[in-house]
């Protein structure tokens, strides 16, 4: 049973950049054509889809964030990363990764990241 | 960019039928996923490609998908059933997008 883990700095100021890893265990993040997300959700609002990573690295990025955001994949750790730099307080959410085909299918747990200085 | 709307509210008595729409341009030429969230826990997918359910979820739980409007059943409505449902397709020019969200209420 695939499981995923976020983890990072709960606290970002201003300006910085916030990064975020997601661990896969109980299956290889190279097995199947699974693509593998970020997802983020402010409080008391909607889901946003961040972009998404495939293990060769190819990448999609949503247009309203794709200046600032970059996601890496490191297969020998079984990880995949996110970084969203220039945050401002509009970046203060909870970050879920997740495993995509066209759909989510599983995700983690998901990590609250606040902005402030 | 494509857009899905779905209400902000939907409430049931226990043990009758919810119905959460979600509207998009033509959302029928896609395939659409739905998500359940509970307060403070990550979204759990209930149905995938109009109609498909992962296994463990309840056959109570049904979709649907035609012109411009899919719909996500819950059948025989119970109290843990209380939670925000979103919408969610694949689309070429938007990648993932997600509805509004919707907010059950089980009276």
């Amino acid at each position: 049973q695939v499981q995923l883990q976020e983890s990072g700095p709960g606290l970002v100021k201003p300006s910085q950049t916030l990064s975020l890893t997601c661990t896969v265990s109980g299956g290889s993040i190279s097995s199947d054509n699974y693509y593998w997300s970020w997802i983020r959700q402010p409080a008391g609002k909607g889901l946003e889809w961040i972009g998404r990573i495939y293990t060769s690295g190819s990448t999609n990025y949503n247009p309203s964030l794709k200046s600032r955001v970059t996601i890496s994949v490191d297969t020998s750790k079984n990880q995949f990363s996110l970084k969203l730099s220039s945050v401002t307080a509009a970046d203060t959410a909870v970050y879920y990764c997740a495993r995509v085909y066209y759909y989510m299918d599983v995700w983690g747990k998901g990590t609250t990241v606040t902005v402030s200085s | 960019s494509y857009v899905l709307t779905q209400p902000p509210s939907v409430s049931v008595a226990p043990g009758q039928t919810a119905r959460i729409t979600c509207g998009g341009n033509n959302i029928g030429s896609k395939n659409v996923h739905w998500y359940q969230q509970k307060p403070g826990q990550a979204p759990v997918l209930v149905v995938y490609d109009d109609s498909d359910r992962p296994s463990g979820i309840p056959e109570r739980f049904s979709g649907s998908n035609s012109g411009n409007t899919a719909t996500l059943t819950i059948s025989w409505v119970e109290a843990g059933d209380e939670a925000d449902y979103y919408c969610q397709v694949w689309d070429s020019s938007s990648d993932y997008v997600f509805g509004t969200g919707t907010k059950v209420t089980v009276l």
